[in-house]
């Protein structure tokens, strides 16, 4: 079966300050990879999407980045945080030819 | 552009109660449509899916759901509910095979009374 490491789980870091949240994959060969950042009572907003190592695509224009460097590792960036990046980010991953996406546990980021 | 609509955010009952909870999309071909729960500081897990065939697919934890495409609905249904259900849940589209965009709705979070 297939899992998704986050880390870490949370975070509190000041605004301005750079950010690195990591997601790895097993159970799986070339996956797409999915950032996700879910507000409360606003369900789950996609942020980036991976089709395969280096390949990044973006769905919101904001302060933050992804990069794949190795085909079971995605990572979200930032150089600067914003307050308004507080929130708990999913990574996600599909298996190529299926369509449902499996999770990982989370990150909650609070940014004071 | 697709879409999904959970019309109640919060939904309470007593446990053994039945339960239902409503999704309705809106999409112009046959959709893929999944069912996600999420506990307290936690990932998603995925509970069932429909792409075709029967209308009604079983899920895990004794869920269950109807696809109808007349309503364009995919309600999520449990007979009896217990007290470990309480959580948020979700509803999810997708347009076809390999696709990438997976819409969510804005999730119907459950409370049950003991």
């Amino acid at each position: 079966s297939q899992t998704i490491h986050q880390w870490p789980a949370t975070l509190v870091q000041p605004v301005g300050s750079p950010l690195s949240l990591e997601c790895t994959v097993e159970g799986t060969s070339n996956p797409n990879l999915y950032w996700y950042r879910q507000a409360a009572g606003r369900g789950l907003q996609l942020l980036f999407y991976s089709v395969g190592i280096g390949q990044i695509s973006s769905e919101v224009p904001q302060n933050l980045s992804a990069s794949r460097p190795q085909d079971r590792q995605f990572i979200l960036s930032s150089k600067k945080l914003l307050l308004s990046d507080s929130g708990f980010y999913l990574c996600a991953g599909q298996r190529l030819s299926y369509n449902e996406q499996f999770f990982g546990p989370g990150t909650r980021l609070t940014v004071l | 552009a697709q879409s999904v609509t959970q019309p109640d955010i919060h939904i309470t009952v007593s446990e053994g109660a039945s339960l239902e909870l409503r999704c309705n999309y809106s999409y112009g071909a046959t959709p893929y449509l999944f069912w996600y729960v999420q506990s307290p500081g936690q990932g998603l897990q995925l509970l069932l899916k429909y792409f075709s065939g029967d209308t009604l697919v079983q899920g895990i934890k004794g869920f269950e759901a109807e696809f109808k495409r007349s309503q364009s609905s995919f309600n999520l249904r449990k007979p009896s509910v217990h007290w470990s259900d309480a959580a948020e849940y979700f509803c999810a589209v997708t347009s076809g095979a390999g696709s990438y965009q997976l819409t969510f709705g804005k999730g119907t979070k459950l409370s049950v009374i003991p």
